[in-house]
């Protein structure tokens, strides 16, 4: 099966601008979720969907949002762009078709789209 | 926020030698994942050890899971430069699939 795909790969946007990012998760694999990775925070979670409904999110503005299709793809969208945005942005896939509750499924990460904000 | 603290930071080695990692958490787990970072690029899955499981192997890796000290170790034996990487743990917390990482361990194995 092929992996977890990211576009683009590299981005760079300024200040006040919205920046979109896909991801296609590994077939069959309806649960997506993105993580945001600093040098300063680490790697945070932001948010996950499961068949097209945010099923968790983390801490974060609303600037940060997300959706999933139908197909299980993701985009997840980031608005009014500031310098603090710059990052690491990763998407994982799993196989979990639980509903409810921890999850107990591994999960497996894309390349990661790296975002600048000048 | 963390789910917890990783140990040590940093470590250096020579290769051919062991390299062991330790991870500490908060919360009570179902289970508890190790991936595998190169110089940041994506992260790679490389072992998940349940709950109930006290050990496990992969290869040249060996995970034990301590559940009584919430804590949980890896170990890289007959490491190779290859192995240099970022090494995080990372457990389900807060629903679904919600993953909270640990800090990382910067592994440099020298030739």
């Amino acid at each position: 099966k092929a992996g977890v795909t990211q576009t683009p790969r590299y981005l760079i946007k300024t200040r006040g601008q919205q920046v979109t990012l896909s991801c296609s998760p590994i077939s069959g694999h309806r649960s997506v979720s993105w993580y945001q990775q600093t040098p300063g925070q680490g790697l945070q979670f932001l948010f996950e969907y499961f068949s097209e409904t945010q099923r968790n999110k983390g801490n974060f503005p609303g600037r940060f949002s997300g959706r999933q299709f139908s197909n299980s793809r993701s985009e997840m969208n980031v608005s009014t762009l500031e310098l603090g945005d710059s990052a690491l942005y990763l998407c994982a896939s799993s196989g979990s078709g639980r509903a409810l509750g921890a999850g107990t499924d591994t999960q497996y990460f894309g390349p990661g789209t790296r975002l600048t904000v000048l | 926020s963390q789910q917890g603290e990783e140990d040590p930071q940093a470590l250096s080695i020579q290769e051919g030698e062991n390299a062991t990692m330790n991870c500490s958490y908060k919360t009570s787990i179902n289970n508890l994942q190790w991936y595998r970072q190169n110089s940041g690029r994506g992260l790679v899955h490389l072992i998940l050890i349940r709950s109930n499981e006290r050990e496990k192997h992969s290869g040249r890796l060996r995970v034990t899971l301590d559940t009584s000290k919430k804590s949980s170790s890896l170990l890289i034996t007959a490491s190779r430069a290859a192995d240099t990487a970022s090494y995080f743990c990372a457990s389900y917390t807060g629903g679904g699939n919600k993953l909270t990482f640990g800090t990382g361990t910067q592994l440099k194995v020298e030739l």
